[in-house]
């Protein structure tokens, strides 16, 4: 398809197993972005990719999460012994640069620990 | 340190009239302000962007306004229609490299009443 295509669109798991989610972006974007969005709360910024290094992964809420991008296309994000307080909408985006592209947006994995 | 803000959670317009979005920020490093339109189960969509540089930027129905004295910016919606009922996030961003995030805010819910 055109758009960013995240997968799983749902997932529900048991407190402390692991979880990995996938974000394949616009095919020519560069930039990747990952955020998530907890109930009731705006966009919270994870980490950024610009091919496959990231200059920016100053949201990362824990060592428990981890990014990896390859081929500059396909990311993961990782997240593991998964806590209650980790349950959210996981959102991929992608951009051209130059910088000030506007971001695209898939429509977001939504987790939820038991 | 919330940088962005929108105080309003929700807002009901008439459909017809003109719907009036908010949003405050405090940092006054962002270049660019985006608004996105989010509907439930789906990725947030690119509506419109200005740039810091400029006071008014139009794309048919949607008019953003930049007040940087204020740090204020708003979206206008003319007519309303019942399409546009949806969660509006406003977002700055940096345009230095390796500091590509987006800030958003909280969101406002817009209802548009037939």
């Amino acid at each position: 398809g055109a758009g960013v295509s995240q997968s799983p669109s749902n997932k529900v798991t048991e407190k402390g197993k692991d979880v990995e989610l996938r974000c394949d972006p616009i095919s020519g974007h560069t930039a990747l972005y990952w955020y998530r969005q907890s109930l009731g709360q705006g966009l919270e910024f994870l980490i950024y990719f610009q091919g496959n290094s990231a200059p920016d992964k100053s949201g990362l809420p824990s060592d428990r999460f981890s990014a990896e991008r390859t081929g500059g296309s396909v990311s993961t994000l990782t997240i593991q012994r998964t806590q209650q307080e980790d349950s959210a909408v996981y959102l991929c985006a992608s951009s051209l640069l130059p910088r000030g592209q506007p971001q695209h947006f898939g429509d977001g994995t939504r987790l939820s620990i038991l | 340190d919330q940088q962005v803000k929108q105080n309003s959670p929700s807002l009901s317009v008439q459909e017809g009239r003109i719907s009036i979005l908010n949003c405050d920020y405090t940092n006054s490093m962002f270049d660019y302000f985006l608004w996105y339109k989010k509907y439930p189960a789906e990725g947030p969509t690119f509506l419109i962007s200005i740039s810091s540089i400029k006071d008014k930027n139009e794309d048919g129905r949607f008019t953003v306004f930049l007040n940087k004295s204020a740090k204020h910016l708003s979206l206008h919606i003319v007519p309303s229609q019942p399409g546009d009922s949806a969660v509006y996030f406003c977002a700055g961003g940096l345009g230095n490299f390796g500091n590509e995030k987006l800030t958003f805010g909280t969101g406002t819910r817009l209802t548009i009443i037939p």
